[in-house]
């Protein structure tokens, strides 16, 4: 079965570091991944997804197949990235249920 | 549209009662999903359904029902609630045609005493 791993439960960061947070899922074939976003008091909402190879508020994914992983990148955190952060995987090819991660808070610290 | 709606916001129940979360969504998507949301284990599935008629079992069924006899509405059901079962519930509904993204609804956070 397939699985998702997050390894942090928080990642504190300044305003104006780099971010990453780490995905590795566990699955031999060709999956679709995804990170979703919560900001406080709000609804969970996609942020990106890996086929999309596109950059939404600064965040870029990248899918490292060889290594089974796919982190969240941002260069420089700004406070309204405080959120939780969820990866998730879906198995490629019509309708699959979708595998999320245990999240993780990022905090950016003003 | 009002995308996925949830009723109720929150309750409370006592151990042994039933109740119902109501979720429906107004996107004609094919595809919906109930997940319940405990710190330190995301987002676990319940039950999802991929068109009117047809449910399935998710991650973590026990104790829940589903039905779908339209496509916009997809209730779940407690039958004998416990207090393993206090979460914060999530309905979602998806589309082949928006490469299925999952769209959230507000969620309910539900508490057994």
């Amino acid at each position: 079965a397939q699985r998702v791993t997050q390894p942090e439960k928080l990642l504190s960061v300044f305003k104006g570091a780099p971010v990453e947070l780490k995905c590795n899922y566990s699955y031999s074939g060709s999956p679709e991944l995804f990170w979703y976003v919560q900001y406080s008091r709000q609804r969970l909402q996609l942020l990106l997804r890996h086929i999309s190879r596109e950059s939404i508020k600064g965040f870029t994914a990248d899918l490292n197949k060889g290594e089974t992983s796919f982190h969240l990148k941002k260069p420089f955190a700004q406070e309204e990235d405080s959120a939780m952060y969820y990866c998730a995987l879906k198995l490629g090819g019509g309708y699959q249920k979708v595998t999320f991660g245990t999240g993780t808070k990022l905090q950016v610290i003003p | 549209n009002a995308g996925v709606t949830q009723t109720p916001k929150f309750q409370v129940l006592k151990t042994g009662q039933s109740m119902t979360l109501q979720c429906a969504q107004d996107m004609n998507h094919e595809y919906m999903s109930w997940y319940r949301q405990d710190p330190g284990m995301g987002l676990r599935l319940i039950h999802y359904s991929v068109g009117a008629g047809i449910t399935d079992q998710g991650e973590v069924p026990n104790g829940y029902n589903v039905s779908r006899s339209t496509t916009e509405d997809f209730p779940l059901r407690l039958l004998s609630a416990a207090p393993s079962q206090t979460s914060v519930y999530f309905c979602a509904s998806s589309s082949p045609g928006r490469g299925h993204e999952q769209y959230f609804g507000p969620g309910t956070r539900l508490t057994v005493t």
